[in-house]
């Protein structure tokens, strides 16, 4: 079974800083990855994904995240964060054998202060 | 475009009150998925259909049923609601392929008085 644990519950950064959010996933097979954020009262619209190929992968809004299977991680990045920004960041694992859902992590809420 | 539609967005019932929340999707895609998710947490997975074939998670509530006349459509039923129940219901699809990238509706926030 995949578990995901993403590290930081909370993130404040200020405005134009960079931040990164953690995510650590376990697995026995491979995997794909997939960031996930969620505005308030919306529901999660997808960031970026990882499935196969360059390590970095770059999403919308300025984010970008790098897959390293050596360290099981895909982490978040964004050189420089906008007020809007803020909102909660999921991390999610799936087979990439077989149809099973998306296993999430418990999430990281990113404020971004002026 | 393409989508997922979830209504109402917002649905207030009483304590003991059964209610429904309904999903579409104009995406065609065989797997729908319902989770809750309560306040500042991860989406808790409820169940899930692949087509027709209903797959529910072990510690999904009996209070919770789900119903999926079509592709397009899926039904989430709370018999008695609870204050507990009290929550964010996001309706999620995905192709049935690989990459289960999962899409999802704009969620509907459930008040139980």
């Amino acid at each position: 079974a995949q578990s995901v644990t993403q590290l930081d519950s909370q993130v404040p950064v200020f405005e134009e800083a960079p931040v990164e959010l953690r995510c650590n996933y376990s697995s026995s097979v491979s995997v794909y990855l997939f960031w996930y954020v969620q505005y308030p009262n919306q529901g999660l619209q997808l960031l970026l994904k990882y499935l196969s190929g360059s390590t970095l992968v770059k999403g919308i809004n300025g984010f970008e995240a790098e897959f390293n299977k050596s360290q099981t991680s895909f982490h978040l990045r964004k050189p420089s964060v906008h007020i809007s920004d803020t909102a909660e960041y999921f991390c999610a694992v799936g087979r990439n054998s077989g149809n099973t859902p998306l296993v999430f992590g418990k999430g990281t809420r990113l404020s971004v202060i002026a | 475009d393409a989508m997922v539609i979830q209504n109402p967005r917002y649905q207030v019932t009483q304590f003991g009150k059964p209610v429904t929340l309904s999903c579409s999707q104009t995406l065609n895609h065989n797997v729908m998925y319902w989770y809750q998710q309560k306040s500042s947490q991860a989406p808790k997975l409820l169940f899930h259909y692949y087509d027709k074939d209903f797959n529910n998670e072990a510690d999904t509530p009996d209070n919770f049923q789900s119903r999926r006349p079509n592709t397009s459509f899926c039904f989430l039923d709370i018999r008695s609601p609870g204050l507990g129940d009290a929550a964010m219901y996001l309706c999620a699809t995905s192709t049935g392929g690989r990459p289960n990238e999962q899409f999802f509706g704009p969620g509907t926030r459930l008040t139980v008085l």
